[in-house]
C-alpha cells in the first residue's frame, strides 16, 4: 500500500499525559499537512512542512502542540498535557507541489488517528 | 481569513440529481477543491477547479465562478452509497506568500430509496 498512513490508528490517553502521533505520507511528496476534525466539522488546518521546513502553524495551535518533519519524510505531532478537548480525529495529508507558479496539488489523507482524552 | 459556507444537511432520491452549494470569502483565491468524506473514513478527492467554468467527471461534476465566489458539486444518477459528507475546501495564498487550504464544514448528504 503506497498511500499515506498514520499510528496509531486509536489512543486514549488520561487528562494530562503526553500524546505522539505518526505520519508517512506517500513517498515522493514533499508537502504534508496535519488536520484536526471533530464530528460534524471539516478538518481544521493545524501545520504543514514543505520538504522538513515548517511553513505554517495555525493561530489555533497552542504551545501544547508541536510537529516535526526531521527529514522531509515521516512527521510527528505531539501533544504535551493533553486536555479534554483536545479529543479529535487528527487527520495527515500528504501532496506533491511542483513547477512554478505552484499548480494544482490533490492532498492524499491518511486514515486519521482517532485520540479520546479521559 | 477565510469564509466558507455549505448547507449543513441535504437529502435526495436515489436516481435524482442534486447540487450542493459553497460559497467562499478569501484573499489570494488559488483553487477550489471538493472532498467526499464517508462517517469514519479520511476525505477523499472528488475535484479541482481554478478557473470559471463546469468540470465533468463521470457521474460528478464541479462549477466554479471566481467573481461571484461560487462553487457547486453536482451529482448525478444517485447510488444510496453516496451517502457521504461533501467538503468544499479552498486554496489561497496566505501572508507569508504560501499557500493554504481551508475546508468549510461540509454537508451531509443522504440518499433515500
Amino acid at each position: 500500500d503506497t498511500g499515506v498512513s498514520q499510528n496509531p490508528r486509536h489512543k486514549i490517553t488520561k487528562r494530562g499525559q503526553n500524546v505522539t502521533f505518526r505520519c508517512d505520507p506517500i513517498s515522493e511528496h514533499n508537502r504534508l499537512y496535519w488536520y484536526r476534525q471533530t464530528l460534524g466539522q471539516g478538518p481544521e488546518f493545524l501545520t504543514y512542512f514543505q520538504n522538513e521546513a515548517q511553513l505554517e502553524k495555525s493561530r489555533l495551535l497552542s504551545d501544547r502542540f508541536s510537529a516535526e518533519r526531521p527529514k522531509g519524510s515521516f512527521s510527528t505531532l505531539e501533544i504535551q498535557r493533553t486536555e479534554q478537548g483536545d479529543s479529535a480525529m487528527y487527520l495527515c495529508a500528504s501532496s506533491l507541489l511542483q513547477g512554478y507558479p505552484p499548480d494544482y496539488n490533490e492532498q492524499f489523507f491518511g486514515p486519521g488517528t482517532r485520540l479520546t482524552v479521559l | 481569513g477565510q469564509n466558507i459556507d455549505q448547507p449543513t444537511e441535504m437529502t435526495a432520491t436515489e436516481g435524482a440529481i442534486v447540487q450542493i452549494n459553497c460559497t467562499y470569502q478569501t484573499s489570494g483565491f488559488n483553487g477550489l477543491f471538493w472532498y467526499q468524506q464517508h462517517a469514519g473514513e479520511a476525505p477523499t478527492f472528488l475535484s479541482y477547479n481554478v478557473l470559471d467554468g463546469l468540470e465533468e467527471k463521470g457521474r460528478f461534476s464541479s462549477f466554479l465562478s471566481r467573481s461571484k465566489g461560487y462553487s457547486y458539486l453536482l451529482l448525478k444518477e444517485l447510488q444510496m452509497k453516496d451517502s457521504a459528507s461533501y467538503l468544499c475546501a479552498v486554496r489561497a495564498d496566505d501572508s507569508g506568500g504560501y499557500q493554504k487550504v481551508t475546508f468549510g464544514t461540509g454537508t451531509k448528504l443522504q440518499v433515500i430509496p
